[in-house]
């Protein structure tokens, strides 16, 4: 079966730097990659799809790389920002109403 | 629009009671999902809908757990009897079309069984 590893360690990074995630994946590769974010007492909220077909995905600060090869998806924030703190989920999807498969996630703690 | 509803935020109850969570999804969605969120497994989808059929229960635990979607715009999960390892944050997500878009999610509903 899918199984999708994220850093189960807390990420600490210094404000301002470069804050990336890893998410990497066993099996099939999907047809779909998400990126969300959850804080504390929320539920997760979508930031990123990225399809296998594509290479990499922009959006403001943030920024999805997909390797089929490696089965690795990255996650980039830029310039980050205390508030930019959260756990980060990646989540699944063959796209052939088969179900999303979310990962544990991250939790990125950025330091002021 | 208000967003994904779920109903109660915060539920306790005893070990054998019957406990029901309902979720509204946003209007024009026709996927929903519930998802139960604990720390030792993260997120795990229990069941979705498609336009009000479900599609996928592979995730549902045991048959305790049933989940209704009479209409578009509402749907229960319900848990009978429960137990004290259902203890968990329960999820509701709806969107466009399963996988190819976003999923939104609902604030939760913490449930505690004592």
């Amino acid at each position: 079966s899918q199984k999708i590893e994220q850093n189960s360690e807390a990420l600490n990074i210094q404000e301002g730097k470069t804050a990336t995630l890893t998410c990497n994946y066993t099996n099939y590769s999907p047809a779909y990659l998400q990126w969300y974010r959850q804080d504390p007492g929320r539920g997760p909220v979508f930031l990123l799809l990225i399809r296998e077909n594509e290479k990499e995905k922009r959006k403001e600060r943030l920024k999805v790389t997909f390797d089929t090869t490696l089965k690795q998806s990255l996650f980039h924030i830029t310039a980050s920002q205390p508030a930019d703190s959260a756990t980060y989920l990646c989540a699944l999807d063959r796209g052939r109403d088969d179900k999303i498969i979310f990962g544990k996630g991250t939790r990125l703690h950025i330091l002021p | 629009d208000a967003g994904v509803i779920q109903s109660p935020r915060h539920e306790v109850t005893e070990m054998g009671q019957e406990v029901t969570l309902r979720c509204k999804p946003i209007s024009g969605h026709n996927s929903l999902f519930w998802y139960r969120q604990t720390m030792m497994r993260g997120l795990e989808l229990l069941i979705y809908f498609n336009n009000n059929v479900p599609i996928d229960d592979s995730g549902m635990p045991e048959d305790r757990f049933s989940a209704k979607m009479p209409n578009a715009s509402f749907s229960t999960l319900k848990i009978q009897p429960s137990e004290p390892r259902d203890s968990a944050v329960y999820f509701c997500a709806s969107s466009f079309v399963q996988g190819v878009y976003e999923q939104y999610f609902g604030p939760g509903t913490r449930l505690t069984v004592t």
